[in-house]
């Protein structure tokens, strides 16, 4: 079946350094790609999406490029901050939307110090 | 502006009890779904809608509970619970597919963390 792979975590940054989180995926058809961010304490907020090969989703500095030759979705952000702390999930969906249901990677937990 | 709401927050119960984790969307959305995060395992899939008196199981729903009885209610019940349902419990909701322009992008809800003793 459909599934996601995440680089493992904990990532421990410098701030203003770069950050890239490896999002890899096996999928049949062409499948909707999504980061979603999650701060302390709080739900799954969207960061940013693609919805076909070549999409280039952007949100709050961060950037991600849907590859299918790649079957990839890396998330990179050129400068990160404090802020930035959190855990980051790549998810995947059905292009069709059936049923509202996606399919995540485990997460990876960013921390960034000052 | 509400979104997606779950009660509790929090809740502690002992092995063998039951209870339900509630939630309620105002964005008209016809799916909703049921997440558990553990660590490690990001968010696995209990149980989902696809609209009132619909419900289909995802991959993890033994020991789960769901019902559909209204467009805006999901409620999630535990039919007697063990410490391996000891996890963050996370409702979500989305509109209707690509047809109405759905991506396929979930709202969540704050999430409900739940420890069974």
């Amino acid at each position: 079946g459909d599934s996601v792979t995440q680089m493992e975590g904990p990532v421990t940054l410098s701030e203003e350094a770069f950050l890239t989180i490896n999002c890899t995926y096996t999928a049949t058809g062409y499948p909707s790609l999504f980061w979603y961010v999650q701060y302390p304490g709080e739900g799954l907020q969207l960061l940013l999406k693609a919805t076909k090969a070549d999409d280039k989703g952007s949100n709050k500095g961060f950037e991600a490029t849907y590859r299918k030759e790649t079957t990839s979705f890396h998330l990179e952000k050129g400068s990160v901050q404090v802020s930035d702390s959190a855990v980051y999930f790549c998810a995947l969906s059905d292009r069709l939307n059936q049923g509202g249901k996606l399919i995540f990677g485990q997460g990876t937990e960013l921390s960034v110090k000052p | 502006n509400a979104g997606v709401t779950q009660t509790p927050k929090f809740q502690v119960l002992k092995t063998g009890q039951s209870m339900t984790l509630q939630c309620a969307q105002d964005m008209n959305h016809e799916y909703m779904s049921w997440y558990r995060q553990d660590p490690g395992m990001g968010l696995r899939l209990i149980h989902y809608s696809v609209g009132a008196g619909i419900t289909d199981q995802g991959e993890v729903p033994n020991g789960y509970n769901v019902s559909r009885s209204t467009t805006e209610d999901f409620p999630l019940r535990l039919l007697s619970a063990a410490p391996s349902q000891t996890s963050v419990y996370f409702c979500a909701s989305s509109p209707r597919g690509v047809t109405s322009g759905s991506t396929g992008e979930l709202f969540f809800g704050e999430g409900s963390r739940l420890t069974v003793l």
